[in-house]
């Protein structure tokens, strides 16, 4: 088991650019979640998915953002013509599809829109 | 809607202080409550979890009782540690499933020797 990874760790980009983040769940997790984190708050929900079907969307989800998980295993999201507000550290948890079960959370990719 | 308020850090404690950081939830139904912690420079782990009123969490010498008549899931620890320094974070699930967490905003935790 290694861990629910994503990469990037780190994204600078200029303000109208699309960027791509990439989310590697623990093996056999059929849940995927994405949350934003900024400075000074805590993660908040944007989108899920159980295996390839996306479950529900945040309001905080925009129609530049958009995410996927085609074979539901990796998920990605897009931001598209990305801007100051996008900042943040982004986050991505897995879990089994089982009652309570914990969500493991990745490093996060951490991103800056000058 | 949902949400969990935690009071407001940072908190300075010496090392072999008490600890308690106050968290207290507003949601509809039976959710189930939860203390994450995030350590410098790392991704957000699981410190515990209740799943139902009068259920206590405990892990690594913290604790937390999940108090429906106060909605409350207060975290505390009795001795803390330098290696506790981290930002803690009160959340809960809505329905006591498996559903996107609801976090508090966080409390910034610095133990000094």
């Amino acid at each position: 088991d290694t861990g629910v990874s994503q990469n990037p760790r780190h994204k600078i980009t200029k303000r109208g650019q699309n960027v791509t983040f990439r989310c590697d769940p623990i093996s056999e997790h059929n849940r995927l979640y994405w949350y934003r984190q900024t400075l000074g708050q805590g993660p908040e929900f944007l989108t899920y998915f159980q295996n390839e079907a996306q479950l529900e969307k945040s309001r905080l989800l925009s129609d530049r953002f958009s995410a996927e998980r085609p074979k539901g295993s990796f998920s990605t999201l897009e931001i598209q013509r990305t801007e100051q507000g996008d900042s943040a550290m982004y986050l991505c948890a897995s879990s089994l599809d089982a009652g309570t079960d914990t969500q493991y959370f990745g490093p996060g990719t951490r991103l800056t829109v000058l | 809607g949902d949400s969990v308020t935690q009071m407001e850090g940072p908190v300075t404690l010496s090392e072999e202080a008490c600890l308690t950081i106050n968290c207290t939830y507003t949601a509809t139904g039976y959710p189930s409550l939860f203390w994450y912690v995030q350590y410098p420079g790392e991704g957000l782990q699981l410190l515990l979890k209740a799943t139902k009123a009068d259920d206590k969490g405990s892990n690594k010498g913290f604790e937390a009782t999940y108090r429906k008549e106060t909605t409350s899931f207060h975290l505390e620890k009795g001795s803390v540690q330098v290696s506790d320094s981290a930002v803690y974070f009160c959340a809960l699930t809505p329905n006591s499933g498996n559903t996107p967490l609801v976090f508090g905003k966080g409390t910034r935790l610095s133990v000094i020797a």
